[in-house]
């Protein structure tokens, strides 16, 4: 799996937009970023994943550049629940490595 | 999302006994499961993957024998730790692989907490 790059910390204001970034400079062709969150104490949450295109869920959007060499995971409007460390993840499933791994995150603090 | 179950939420034990985490995919079939351990303020470090009917693969400096891995059915895979010591202690958590067509997606369990005294 590509190793991801990503700030240890960061805040936003409530109410504002939250834009995490995230480095993937070694990305293969066929590996999918994903974006997952874990708040204190519980286990990850799945929040978006893409491949080459922008994505949008209920949750997040996920804007991914053209070389795929970075992504940006955007909470549009960011509430106190968002608080929790953010891990950007590349990985392909059926792939040589069927599985995720686990970056160190950035931990997202969302101020009232 | 999918559902992903775990039991117990939490349990604490005796040093030398042995401890039993089972994971459920409650709304999909998933032949591969995979058990996390997490350290207090470090990240999730896989431990190994679970494939239903076949044995478990390992991550390097993983004990298989320690952590014993059962993935008996579609939705159901067990963690067992045997003889359990003080270092032992952490948060495990499991997660469950769904197939999409647009790329495979990953749900996590809500995580176990052993404490080992």
């Amino acid at each position: 799996d590509a190793k991801t790059t990503q700030p240890p910390s960061m805040d936003c204001a409530e109410g504002r937009a939250a834009n995490l970034p995230c480095n993937h400079s070694t990305i293969s062709g066929n590996e999918y970023v994903y974006w997952y969150r874990q708040i204190h104490s519980q286990g990850p949450q799945y929040i978006i994943h893409g491949l080459k295109n922008n994505e949008t869920n209920e949750m997040a959007s996920l804007i991914i550049t053209e070389d795929r060499k970075s992504s940006t995971l955007i909470l549009p409007h960011a509430t106190l629940r968002d608080t929790a460390v953010y891990y950007c993840i590349a990985g392909n499933y059926g792939g040589a490595t069927n599985k995720l791994i686990f970056g160190t995150g950035t931990l997202l603090a969302v101020q009232p | 999302g999918a559902v992903v179950s775990q039991h117990p939420s939490r349990v604490i034990c005796k040093s030398g006994t042995s401890v039993k985490i089972e994971c459920r995919s409650l709304d999909f079939q998933a032949t591969t499961m995979f058990w996390y351990r997490q350290f207090p303020k470090q990240s999730l470090m896989l431990m190994a993957t679970s494939n239903e009917g076949s044995k478990a693969t390992y991550e390097q400096g993983v004990e298989k024998d320690k952590f014993l891995i059962n993935h008996a059915s579609l939705t159901l895979s067990t963690l067992t730790v045997t003889s359990a010591h003080p270092e032992d202690s952490s948060f495990y958590i499991c997660s469950a692989l769904r197939h999409s067509g647009k790329g495979n997606e990953q749900f996590f369990g809500p995580g176990t907490r052993l404490t080992v005294l």
